[in-house]
């Protein structure tokens, strides 16, 4: 069975500077796709960024991008430029391209950010 | 404006009672799925579905059944037999199969469930 870890439950920083969350993962599969949600105190999950395994870029949506790295099964986001408004919980998700087309969660970094 | 509406925000359910929780989306998704969520926890998949009339059981499925007579609803009936149902669902839905299509998976706002 497919897992997720992230092992930072908890993360701060300054507001403007940058931060790293990060996620690994377990999988047999050789596609498959990788996600980071947010989900602020709204509950709302919010789509952050999206990641196919086949391509080697990483992806990057404005101030979040990621570090795929596929051989050690880590994916993790990098949030540049931090806002007061990117506080929140982000889950890593996991999700195989065959098959059962269902999320895998990691169990979330509560990222706290720092007038 | 397209989208996965749940109802209600907020349910109470009384021990020994039944209650069903509303997900409905109006974005031609063919896959539908159901998910809890405990407090300072990740998400848990309960049940799921891929097409109409077939559903599948999740992680947690013990306590829940689902329906899907109409592919746009994919309703949650929590049963007397989840010990500790209360938590936060949040219902799901995607585009379907297809290899490399990427697609996302989008969620409802979600409901609470609060056992009185």
């Amino acid at each position: 069975a497919q897992t997720v870890t992230q092992s930072q439950p908890e993360m701060s920083v300054q507001e403007a500077e940058t931060v790293t969350l990060s996620c690994t993962y377990d999988t047999s599969e050789s596609d498959y796709y990788l996600f980071w949600y947010k989900q602020p105190p709204s509950r709302q999950m919010i789509l952050v960024i999206r990641q196919e395994a086949y391509k080697q870029q990483n992806a990057t949506e404005n101030r979040f991008s990621v570090n795929f790295q596929k051989a050690a099964k880590s994916f993790s986001l990098k949030i540049s430029d931090s806002q007061l408004g990117d506080a929140a919980m982000y889950f890593c998700a996991y999700r195989k391209v065959q098959g059962a087309q269902k999320l895998v969660f990691g169990q979330g970094t509560r990222l706290t950010i720092n007038p | 404006d397209g989208g996965i509406t749940q109802s209600p925000k907020y349910l109470f359910r009384k021990e020994g009672q039944n209650v069903t929780l509303s997900c409905e989306q109006n974005l031609n998704h063919d896959a539908m799925y159901w998910y809890r969520q405990d407090p300072g926890q990740g998400l848990r998949l309960i049940y799921y579905s891929q097409i109409v009339n077939d559903f599948q059981k999740g992680d947690i499925a013990e306590g829940y059944s689902v329906s899907r007579e109409k592919k746009e609803s994919f309703p949650l009936t929590v049963t007397s037999a989840q010990k500790n149902p209360t938590a936060f669902y949040l219902c799901a839905s995607t585009r379907g199969q297809g290899t490399f299509s990427g697609n996302t998976i989008y969620f409802g706002e979600g409901s609470w469930l609060t056992v009185v």
